[in-house]
């Protein structure tokens, strides 16, 4: 089956440590997003890639970092200069980078930091 | 800057009863509008969305969406709730012109009582 597959579902981490969410995608998505959801804010962007080798930062992309050497990959760390970590981390994709499509989403991360 | 505004963080209902969740949008040019549904357990999926044409749109489940240019707003409607719509609600906008940016309001929890 086609879809998104986010790993680990549950992650904890010690303060200082930097960490790495994996986002895998089989639906040969071009745009790949990842998205922050903590209670009572929604969903904040993070980063997005539209296509491979390129990716931009979203609304609260400080203390995190990227990459997209793959169509397929899009894996997220979170840096010990992020203030706030603890929280569910949400990968999603969509067919192509201008919204005219739906987005697709993984089950989510869940890291806790210790 | 862009935003969306969801009025209800939490709402419960009975049976049978209608809903209305509201969304209100900030953004002065043409937008593209979105309602995602989060059930327990499970990952975001699209309800329905809003391009262009028809105002009101039909969505998954017996869901409609009426987007009102002059009030910003884009809200969710069912005429009969079911306890099977318990879920968290998320309203999310972008710009028609836009550069893979989705903006998702703080999201609304229904509590449909059987």
């Amino acid at each position: 089956d086609g879809g998104i597959t986010q790993s680990p579902k549950y992650l904890f981490r010690k303060e200082g440590q930097n960490v790495t969410l994996s986002c895998e995608q089989n639906l040969n998505h071009d745009a790949m997003y990842w998205y922050r959801q903590d209670p009572g804010q929604g969903l904040r962007l993070i980063y997005y890639s539209q296509i491979v080798n390129d990716f931009q930062k979203g609304d609260i992309a400080e203390g995190y970092s990227v990459s997209r050497e793959k169509k397929e990959s899009f894996p997220l760390t979170v840096t010990s200069a992020q203030k706030n970590p603890t929280a569910f981390y949400l990968c999603a994709s969509s067919k192509t980078g201008g919204h005219t499509g739906e987005l697709f989403f993984g089950e989510g991360s869940r890291l806790t930091v210790l | 800057a862009q935003s969306v505004s969801q009025h209800n963080h939490h709402v419960i209902l009975s049976e049978a009863a209608s809903l209305e969740l509201g969304c209100n949008y900030s953004y002065g040019g043409t937008v593209n509008l979105f309602w995602y549904v989060q059930y327990p357990g499970q990952h975001l999926q699209l309800l329905l969305k809003y391009f262009s044409g028809d105002p009101l749109v039909k969505g998954i489940k017996g869901f409609e969406a009426e987007f009102i240019k002059s009030k910003f707003s884009f809200n969710l409607r069912k005429p009969s709730v079911q306890w099977s719509d318990t879920a968290e609600y998320f309203c999310a906008v972008s710009p028609s012109s836009n550069t893979g940016k989705l903006i998702f309001g703080q999201g609304t929890t229904l509590q449909v009582k059987p």
